[in-house]
């Protein structure tokens, strides 16, 4: 059974940082590309940042470029998502999610459960 | 990074069918055939109802199925059951520079 759960969520100032985490099972970690999608409370999806199986397509929406590293360890079957000077507008829950392509296709079969960060003062 | 253009909501009685527009553009929707389409029910994560614009993963209900012509994808639900209500989500590949695209989802009550 595939199984991704986030951790690392937590209620922070603006202009923190913050370092998320997915652990995946249940499938061929390195066969497939991985991605963060956020959902803002009572809002829409929204793509955060995309990695290739080998880590060598790493893709930011503008929103958080400069701000966020996305990152991954096969050997650990880990996703991460390194948070930087958060905003408020980065309040949202946090889906790690599992493309169903090696490459970036953004087409997605598996959801992790969310992990929610907060971001005010 | 423009979001896909959808509906914001629709909404039908048991049993009858209705179809969900998603609208982009020559750089996404129309250039690839990577639309997926996303149900999500109040507190869940999303689940993966189409995919490769008219594919359905194994366990999606037939009722479900996924078109697109030029920059418009849609998806269609037959025979709709009151479990159907919840928000939808259309999502393309928008090469890469851009990479992915959401649609702003469409709720859809079942009276």
């Amino acid at each position: 059974e595939v199984q991704l759960v986030e951790s690392g969520g937590a209620s922070v100032q603006p202009g923190r940082s913050l370092r998320l985490s997915c652990a995946a099972s249940g499938f061929t970690f390195d066969d497939h590309g991985m991605h963060w999608v956020r959902q803002a409370p009572g809002k829409g999806l929204e793509w955060v940042s995309g990695i290739s199986w080998s880590s060598g397509t790493i893709a930011y929406a503008d929103s958080v470029k400069g701000r966020f590293t996305i990152s991954r360890d096969n050997a650990k079957n880990s996703l991460y998502l390194q948070m930087n000077s958060l905003r408020p507008e980065d309040t949202a829950f946090y889906y790690c999610a599992k493309d169903i392509r090696v490459a970036l296709s953004g087409m997605v079969d598996y959801w992790g459960h969310g992990t929610l960060v907060t971001v005010s003062s | 990074q423009s979001a896909l253009t959808q509906p914001a909501s629709v909404s039908a009685s048991p049993g009858q069918s209705i179809t969900i527009s998603c609208t982009g553009g020559s750089s996404d929707v129309g250039s690839y055939n990577l639309v997926s389409w996303y149900q999500q029910h109040p507190g869940k994560a999303p689940k993966l109802l189409i995919y490769e614009d008219n594919k359905r993963p194994s366990g999606v209900s037939n009722r479900f199925s996924g078109s697109k012509s030029g920059n418009t994808a849609s998806l269609a639900i037959s025979g709709l059951q009151t479990e159907d209500e919840a928000n939808y989500y259309c999502c393309s590949y928008a090469g890469s520079d851009t990479y992915v695209v959401f649609g702003g989802g469409t709720k859809l009550t079942v009276l």
